[in-house]
């Protein structure tokens, strides 16, 4: 079974510095999806960046940027230039990229707490 | 709108009775899923329709749990018999393809 696994409960950043939130993961498949989702307040978990399994290259979306090591199994979300709006919950997931299964498997959360 | 709507957004009841809840996906999706996410943790999965049939079912989806998706549009998740350990939010999710979920807000539990 598939595990993902976030050691950092809680995390702060002061308002424009850099953060990076820690995600292992455990899996035997050699073809799948990496996921960061962000849970604000307001509750609905908003897809942040996706890295396929596949590409060597590190995804990156605006400010936010990952550090996938598949051999470590390591993908750990870098945030630069920190904002108040990025204050949430933010999790780590995995998915299987064929085959039947289609479900997300997330680990258990970091929150982020942005310091004015 | 183009989101996924969840309905209701909030819902206490009392030990023992039923509960449903609804979720609207986005038109063009096909796929629709269950997540259950409770205090301080992760989703879990409950349970995942393509169109109309459904597909997968967790574990977690105990005999007491049913989930429908008529016509492959709306779907309903149904909950006979709670227990306090149903306290959660359950969150519904669809998508055109795999990688492309979009989450609803959820609908809050709390059995009292």
């Amino acid at each position: 079974a598939q595990t993902v696994t976030q050691s950092q409960p809680e995390m702060s950043v002061q308002e424009a510095e850099t953060v990076t939130l820690s995600c292992t993961y455990d899996t035997s498949e050699s073809d799948y999806y990496l996921f960061w989702y962000k849970q604000p307040p307001s509750r609905q978990m908003i897809l942040v960046i996706r890295q396929e399994a596949y590409k060597q290259q590190n995804a990156t979306e605006n400010r936010f940027s990952v550090n996938f090591q598949k051999a470590a199994k390591s993908f750990s979300l870098k945030i630069s230039d920190s904002q108040l709006g990025d204050a949430a919950m933010y999790f780590c997931a995995y998915r299987i990229r064929s085959g039947s299964a289609r479900q997300l498997t997330f680990g258990s959360g970091t929150q982020l707490t942005v310091l004015p | 709108d183009t989101g996924v709507s969840q309905d209701p957004r909030h819902k206490i009841t009392k030990r023992g009775q039923n509960v449903t809840f609804r979720c609207d996906p986005i038109s063009e999706h096909n796929r629709l899923y269950w997540y259950r996410q409770t205090l301080g943790q992760g989703p879990e999965f409950l349970t995942y329709f393509q169109n109309e049939a459904q597909l997968e079912k967790s574990r977690l989806l105990s005999d007491r749990f049913s989930a429908e998706r008529p016509k492959g549009s709306f779907s309903t998740l149904e909950i006979q018999r709670t227990e306090q350990g149903d306290s959660a939010m359950y969150l519904c999710a669809s998508s055109l393809v795999p990688e492309g979920y979009t989450f609803g807000s959820g609908t809050r539990l709390t059995v009292v």
